[in-house]
């Protein structure tokens, strides 16, 4: 069965830096899709970016950049010059048909 | 478009009662996804569909939980008896094509069962 780990619970960055926020997946496929989710406090599930398994080029969106190893079966989410309103919970998630989520990240952004 | 709707926002419900939460998934959309959000367990799937045709229900907890799709607008999950351990946010998403094109969420159904 697919699963994805995040195993930083809690992060945190100074407003104007830069925070990785780390994911792992398991799967046996070859072809599938990996996602970003912001969840704020509002609970409404926004999607931050999303990166295809047969491109290698790194999906870039703004400020959010990923870095994707499929062999190493990694996809970190990097949030560059971080604002007060990037802070919220953030899921990575896997896809063939149906959205599998890790246990998400709390990230909190300090003036 | 509107989004995904999801009705009600709230919805608090005494132990014992029935209680249907109502989904209107994105016009032209054919997949319809259920997911439940605990602090213990996370987001979890429920149940999906495809062209208003269940495809996978095995994250259904029991066979207190139905879900149905009678047409491609309209969605809902029912909870019959409810118990205050259902107590949650529960999630609809709609989707074109799965994973090409993304899932777009409701703003989900906070419920508490006392």
């Amino acid at each position: 069965a697919q699963t994805v780990t995040q195993s930083q619970p809690e992060m945190s960055v100074q407003e104007a830096e830069t925070v990785t926020l780390s994911c792992t997946y398991d799967t046996s496929e070859s072809d599938y899709y990996l996602f970003w989710y912001k969840q704020p406090p509002s609970r409404q599930m926004i999607l931050v970016i999303r990166q295809e398994a047969y491109k290698q080029q790194n999906a870039t969106e703004n400020r959010f950049s990923v870095n994707f190893q499929k062999a190493a079966k990694s996809f970190s989410l990097k949030i560059s010059d971080s604002q007060l309103g990037d802070a919220a919970m953030y899921f990575c998630a896997y896809s063939t048909d149906k959205l599998i989520f890790g246990t998400g990240t709390r990230l909190q952004v300090f003036p | 478009d509107a989004g995904v709707i999801q009705s009600p926002r709230h919805e608090v419900t005494e132990m014992g009662q029935e209680v249907t939460l109502r989904c209107k998934p994105i016009s032209g959309h054919d997949y319809l996804f259920w997911y439940r959000q605990t602090m213990m367990r996370g987001l979890e799937l429920l149940i999906y569909f495809n062209n208003n045709v269940p495809i996978d229900d095995s994250g259904m907890p029991e066979d207190r939980f139905s879900a149905k799709m009678p047409n491609a607008s309209f969605s809902t999950l029912k909870i019959q008896p409810s118990e205050p351990r259902d107590s949650a946010v529960y999630f609809c998403a709609s989707s074109l094509v799965p994973g090409n094109y993304g899932y777009t969420f409701g703003s989900g159904t906070r419920l508490t069962v006392v």
